[in-house]
């Protein structure tokens, strides 16, 4: 049974400094990994859809890594901004056609 | 295009009451999830819709829980009766997969609140 975990659970920083959030995964046999944002209240918004072929994503500011043999994957936020402040989900897929295993997400918080 | 709507927003009910939830998903997405969110943690699946067909329902619980897609096309998530417990987010889904095209887009979600 897949299981994601996300470290750190809560991370505080200040306005301007690029952060690294961490997505394990336990079984490497996946087909696709997706990276979340959540608002307060709202629901899912999609950022990176990374391939089980590929190695990184990058969208703006965002940069996702996947590392597949090892089961981890990162999202680098280059010069946060108090905009970025929300939780990060990621949640990978086993097969075409299977449904996503979310981890429980990082809630972050960029300080002006 | 029009994103993955769900209503209501917010439902405030009395445990052992009923309740539905209502999701239209992308249109042209043959595929459509409901998953639960509790305070704190990431979302669960609740059950997986491949055009009218459940494709997974393995942590639905059915003494409860019910949906339907019957035409392929929206879908409707029933609790009965309800138990506080199962105060949470509901959250709707879509994805095409077509052409191997499988990135998920999530409806607003639906706030339950059993008091």
């Amino acid at each position: 049974k897949q299981e994601v975990t996300q470290i750190p659970a809560a991370l505080s920083v200040p306005e301007g400094e690029n952060l690294v959030l961490n997505c394990s995964f336990t079984d490497s046999a996946i087909y696709n990994l997706q990276w979340f944002r959540q608002d307060p209240g709202k629901g899912l918004t999609s950022l990176l859809l990374i391939q089980s072929s590929q190695r990184e994503q990058t969208s703006g500011r965002l940069n996702a890594s996947l590392d597949k043999s090892s089961g981890r994957s990162t999202l680098y936020i280059a010069a946060s901004q108090p905009g970025d402040s929300a939780t990060y989900l990621c949640a990978v897929r086993g097969n075409y056609g299977q449904n996503f295993v979310f981890g429980p997400g990082t809630r972050l918080s960029v300080l002006p | 295009e029009a994103g993955v709507a769900q209503s209501p927003r917010y439902k405030i009910i009395e445990k052992r009451q009923s309740v539905a939830f209502w999701c239209n998903p992308i249109s042209g997405h043959a595929t459509l999830y409901w998953y639960q969110q509790i305070l704190g943690q990431g979302p669960k699946l609740l059950i997986q819709f491949q055009n009218n067909g459940v494709v997974d329902d393995s942590q639905l619980p059915k003494d409860r829980f019910s949906a339907e897609r019957l035409k392929g096309v929206d879908s409707t998530l029933k609790i009965q009766p309800a138990k506080l417990e199962d105060s949470a987010v509901y959250l709707c889904a879509s994805s095409s997969d077509r052409w191997g095209n499988t990135e998920a887009f999530f409806g607003q979600g639906t706030r339950l609140t059993v008091v």
